[in-house]
């Protein structure tokens, strides 16, 4: 069973500082991975995804890939309310690169 | 920008009713998803498609089908509701094969079996 692990939370961060979100994996052979934001009572949206191991930044998100450990996080800087949500990292599982399996997702809570 | 439509946002059914779960994107994306979301379980694949007329088991298919006649058009079957089919149904799709190619989610189906 290839499974996805991340701390469920909450995450409490004072606003205006960076949350770390933490995401395993247990599969070695995964090659991309995403990370998806969900407010309450909605669906999940896309906010960034990483293949190379290193950081990939995209404004106040930067997503960090280390293959060898099986670790991926999601930080998020300059933390607004706003930002308060569910995040699920999502890991693909086949050959295609298009099924994914997901974590239970982290509650992050923004306090202003 | 992607649109993925689910046809209900609520829907009440009874237990042993067939219902029928649809999903509708306008963009040409070659896959296709379903999921459900349960409380402390997560998302978990139902089925999935990557291409017309073709079909995947996912993680928990049991008591569920699929039908993909269109591109545009993945279908979700409960062939007799159950209770514990009470749950939040996502559809999602994808625009092709290959890892850079993340999911566009609907707005999701919650339903509940009485």
């Amino acid at each position: 069973q290839k499974e996805v692990e991340q701390n469920s939370g909450p995450l409490s961060v004072p606003e205006g500082a960076i949350a770390s979100l933490n995401c395993t994996y247990s599969d070695r052979v995964s090659q991309s991975f995403f990370w998806y934001r969900q407010y309450s009572g909605k669906s999940p949206e896309l906010i960034m995804s990483i293949y190379s191991n290193g950081d990939k930044e995209d404004g106040r998100f930067t997503a960090q890939l280390n293959k060898a450990s099986q670790y991926v996080s999601l930080l998020i800087r300059d933390s607004q309310p706003s930002d308060s949500a569910t995040y699920l990292c999502a890991v693909n599982r086949d050959n295609y690169g298009q099924n994914f399996v997901f974590g239970p997702g982290t509650r992050l809570s923004v306090l202003p | 920008d992607v649109k993925v439509t689910q046809s209900s946002r609520y829907l009440v059914k009874r237990t042993g009713e067939k219902v029928f779960l649809e999903c509708v994107q306008d963009m040409d994306h070659e896959n296709m998803f379903w999921y459900r979301q349960d409380p402390g379980l997560g998302l978990r694949l139902i089925y999935f498609s990557y291409d017309v007329k073709m079909k995947e088991k996912g993680d928990i298919p049991e008591g569920y089908s699929v039908s993909r006649e269109k591109k545009e058009r993945f279908s979700l079957i409960l062939e007799s509701a159950s209770t514990n089919q009470t749950s939040m149904y996502l559809c999602a799709s994808s625009l092709r094969l290959g890892a850079s190619y993340g999911y566009t989610f609907g707005s999701g189906t919650r339903l509940t079996v009485v």
